[in-house]
């Protein structure tokens, strides 16, 4: 699986759009683009995930580049309860194991 | 909460020590991971399940560890001869077949003494 590189952290004042960049630059084309979060003493939570085209749920929206080289979480309006480790994965198809790397530290401060 | 559990919550042994942890799934999830966290570091993979068939196992996964899924439904992870770099949180995920999105459960932490 690829590998990605993610800023090691980032402060969002509350009520702002935080941006989460992540480079995977040797994603191959069946490779999925993953990112999960895991708040303080809790166990890891699926964010969103996408191939090709952007994607929204309730949670955030992914941007991924047209060469797929990189791509960017979006939290509408950061809130307190958003702090936390956020993971951005690649992979091959969409399930098995999960590469986690050091991800990004993300304070929402008020 | 996720819906997948495990227990124990904190486990604290001695070094030489033998442990088993126990994971519940999400009860229809047909695919049952288990992964390692140390302080500051991402989760690392160790199994995973599709329901009982063991499918792959890390390099990371020694001879001490074993885990079972006897019936497809609940994990057990056991380690034997702790040893102190054993010492970290122990995940448990579970997910569809059909949707891997993981719910992961609250972790079981072992300190190894």
């Amino acid at each position: 699986d690829a590998k990605t590189t993610q800023p090691t952290s980032m402060d969002c004042a509350e009520g702002r759009a935080a941006n989460l960049p992540c480079n995977h630059s040797t994603i191959s084309g069946n490779e999925y683009v993953y990112w999960y979060r895991q708040i303080h003493s809790q166990g890891p939570q699926y964010i969103i995930h996408g191939l090709k085209n952007n994607e929204t749920n309730e949670m955030a929206s992914l941007i991924i580049t047209e060469d797929r080289k990189s791509s960017t979480l979006i939290l509408p309006h950061a809130t307190l309860r958003d702090t936390a480790v956020y993971y951005c994965i690649v992979r091959v198809g969409s399930w098995g194991k999960l590469q986690f790397g050091a991800g990004t530290q993300v304070v929402v401060t008020p | 909460d996720t819906g997948v559990s495990q227990d124990p919550r904190h486990k604290i042994t001695k070094r030489g020590q033998n442990v088993t942890f126990r994971c519940d799934p999400i009860s229809e999830h047909n695919r049952l991971y288990w992964y390692r966290q140390t302080l500051g570091q991402g989760p690392e993979f160790l199994t995973y399940f599709q329901n009982e068939a063991q499918l792959e196992k890390s390099r990371l996964l020694s001879d001490r560890f074993s885990a079972e899924r006897p019936k497809g439904s609940f994990s057990t992870l056991e380690i034997q001869r702790t040893e102190q770099g054993d010492s970290a949180m122990y995940l448990c995920a579970s997910s569809l077949r059909t949707r891997d999105e993981q719910f992961f459960g609250p972790g079981t932490r072992l300190t190894v003494l």
